[in-house]
């Protein structure tokens, strides 16, 4: 089965640097997926890592390394906009977009 | 349309009732997810649809849930008897079949009172 955790809250200050992490547990490894969920909206989607290493996006990067079963989201140039919640998840047996999520990290930016 | 289309967006129903969710995916996305999102929890799987293959019903919670696609677009979700446990906010997510990343509309929040 799979397993995901992550921490539930965060508090960073504008303009500065954050990095919100997920460890995992799964019984067979098809990637890691970033999404950004604000209060009361859809969920939108940010990265999808399968291979270890950072991926860049804008201000937004994710890492993934398999072998320790543990990936980060790094937010850059940190803005108000930006509080939200971050879900870290894995696909389900059947992958593509079947997954199953991490209950979120809550981030609060602060001026 | 542009986005996911999810209706109604709100949904009051006593304990007891059928209700019928309806989700209208992005033009052209074959691949179609139903999940739901319960306070303080994670987004919980609940059904996927890849066009015109049976549908992948593993995460359906009782027999209470079942889910349709007509014509490999729209797709209605329903939830027989409703239980207070039921509460939540149901949203449905559609993608082109293999590439990561869906697109979620903006959920149907139910109550069941």
């Amino acid at each position: 089965g799979q397993n995901i955790d992550q921490p539930t809250e965060m508090t960073a200050t504008e303009g500065a640097i954050v990095q919100i992490n997920c460890t995992y547990q799964t019984s067979g490894f098809n990637g890691l997926f970033w999404y950004q969920q604000h209060a009361g909206e859809a969920p939108t989607f940010l990265s999808y890592n399968v291979l270890d290493g950072l991926e860049e996006k804008g201000r937004f990067s994710s890492f993934l390394s398999r072998s320790k079963g543990y990936s980060y989201l790094l937010l850059k140039e940190l803005q108000m906009k930006d509080s939200a919640s971050y879900l870290c998840a894995v696909p389900l047996t059947g992958g593509g977009n079947k997954l199953t999520f991490g209950t979120g990290t809550q981030l609060k930016v602060e001026l | 349309g542009a986005g996911v289309s999810q209706s109604p967006s709100n949904k009051v129903t006593e304990k007891g009732k059928d209700v019928e969710l309806r989700c209208d995916p992005i033009s052209g996305h074959t691949a179609l997810y139903w999940y739901r999102q319960s306070l303080g929890q994670g987004l919980e799987f609940l059904i996927y649809f890849q066009g015109n293959s049976a549908p992948d019903k593993s995460g359906l919670p009782s027999d209470r849930f079942s889910a349709e696609r007509t014509g490999g677009s729209v797709s209605t979700l329903t939830i027989q008897r409703t239980q207070q446990e039921d509460s939540a906010v149901y949203l449905c997510a559609s993608s082109f079949p293999g590439a990561p990343g869906a697109f979620f509309g903006q959920g149907t929040r139910l109550t069941v009172v």
